[in-house]
């Protein structure tokens, strides 16, 4: 069971060059999000999703942008980096229902602007 | 409105030694609390939880939290300290019935000496 699965886990951009950030779930899973994570300052919501087409802003959206076409996949797109968002980027997912509040990690992508 | 405050970003114990990590949140609505451990250059892994009832908690690897509703804490404990415990531990709430956002602190890293 691949659980949630995050590409690339490393990438350098160049300032204002752009990419995508994939995550893919295979658990059936309605609820989505990314995080970036930041030394000493914890996990920040980016965006987050509720299901397919169906997607709202975090804590810290700016400069991010998502979609959701379907239940797996929960792509994050960067479209003119700044040195701003270097940063790890973690993917997670959770179920619905009272019993299902865990959240489920990708293993990240460390993103370097430089 | 729901935050988190871990206090203390480094904690450092002796092999065999009592684990206690400091956590008070705020929640507008009753909350679900969480504890979750991050190993080098990998993502989060849900070490226990509250949702309702008992407020004693046991989670993964020895450890446990106890809900407090009065002082509005959920500190993390481990009798005795192992050094397979060296990780970076982060509390995290979320609104009761609130599926879409969790909140997380900005982490303790623990040290373990031998």
């Amino acid at each position: 069971n691949a659980g949630v699965t995050q590409t690339p886990k490393f990438r350098i951009l160049k300032i204002g060059q752009s990419m995508t950030l994939q995550c893919t779930q295979d658990m059936n899973h309605n609820y989505m999000y990314w995080y970036r994570q930041d030394p000493g300052m914890g996990l920040k919501l980016i965006y987050y999703s509720v299901g397919a087409g169906i997607t709202d802003k975090g804590e810290v959206p700016n400069g991010y942008n998502v979609s959701r076409s379907t239940t797996e996949d929960f792509p994050l797109r960067l479209e003119l980096a700044a040195p701003s968002q270097t940063s790890v980027y973690f993917c997670a997912s959770r179920g619905q229902g009272t019993t299902n509040e865990k959240l489920f990690f990708g293993s990240g992508t460390q993103l370097s602007v430089l | 409105a729901q935050s988190v405050t871990q206090l203390g970003s480094h904690v450092s114990v002796s092999e065999g030694a009592l684990v206690l990590l400091r956590c008070n949140y705020s929640s507008s609505v009753p909350p679900y609390l969480f504890w979750y451990v991050q190993y080098p250059n990998q993502g989060l892994q849900l070490l226990l939880k509250y949702t309702t009832g008992a407020t004693l908690v046991k989670g993964i690897n020895g450890f446990e939290a106890e809900f407090k509703k009065s002082e509005t804490s959920f500190h993390l404990t481990k009798p005795s300290a192992h050094m397979s415990d060296a990780a970076e531990y982060f509390c995290a709430v979320s609104p009761s019935g609130g599926y879409q956002k969790v909140t997380f602190g900005t982490g303790t890293k623990l040290q373990v000496i031998p």
